[in-house]
């Protein structure tokens, strides 16, 4: 049973227009929450992440919002740049030590 | 020196085959991992060792193997695999506390059983 899911399997966006990707989690004992982002070819790499007694976590371009009640979260990306494109997963943590992937995102950024 | 160092990059290796996949990292992490990745899916967690000793084993057959022999090390050892068991093997590392940088991911073996 998928713990953590990402319902749009692909989103394509403007360049310089600001990238949401959703992510929804069905475990209400999660207590971290992260993004990372995968080239082809490459391990992902961690982006941003977000504690659970937090609702936003900004960190350049890149803004991470949660919420709670509706077990939901999202990443923002303003601007978004062609070298943004990537696949995005979203992860879950609980308890220390085991984080859970959502079943990514592919963000394609058009010049 | 951030980097997760899988080896091998590619794999082949037939279902009687014994084989072994490394993992070396040496940012000083006690949490080391070995996730699943087939195409198109997340990855899954296999295992995951902290302070050199297994913690958490996600139910994974026992022809999955994990060694930890030492703080920088983690190895995957491989035997009488099955074609379905061809994957990304991922290996990643991670402080045990300080949350904010998560885990740190290797590139990855390409595993193919014939």
């Amino acid at each position: 049973d998928q713990q953590v899911k990402q319902n749009s399997p692909s989103l394509s966006v403007q360049e310089g227009r600001i990238s949401i990707l959703n992510c929804d989690y069905t475990n209400s004992m999660f207590d971290y929450f992260l993004w990372y982002k995968k080239y082809p070819a490459e391990g992902p790499t961690f982006l941003i992440s977000i504690s659970s007694i937090k609702d936003k976590n900004e960190d350049g371009r890149f803004t991470v919002f949660l919420n709670k009640s509706a077990k939901h979260l999202s990443l923002h990306i303003v601007p978004s740049q062609p070298g943004d494109s990537a696949v995005y997963f979203c992860a879950a943590s609980y308890p220390v030590n085991q984080f859970y992937f959502g079943t990514g995102t592919s963000l394609t950024v058009i010049p | 020196d951030t980097e997760v160092t899988q080896t091998p990059k590619h794999l082949v290796m037939g279902m009687t085959n014994k084989k072994s996949l490394k993992c070396e990292q040496h940012m000083g992490h006690r949490a080391m991992y070995w996730y699943k990745q087939k195409a198109k899916k997340p990855p899954e967690l296999m295992f995951v060792y902290s302070y050199e000793k297994l913690s958490i084993n996600e139910s994974v057959p026992s022809r999955f193997s994990p060694e930890c022999p030492n703080s920088s090390l983690l190895n995957l050892h491989l035997h009488a695999l099955q074609p379905e068991d061809s994957a990304l093997y991922l290996c990643a590392s991670s402080q045990e506390s300080g949350w904010g940088v998560g885990a740190f991911f290797g590139q990855g073996t390409r595993l193919t059983v014939v």
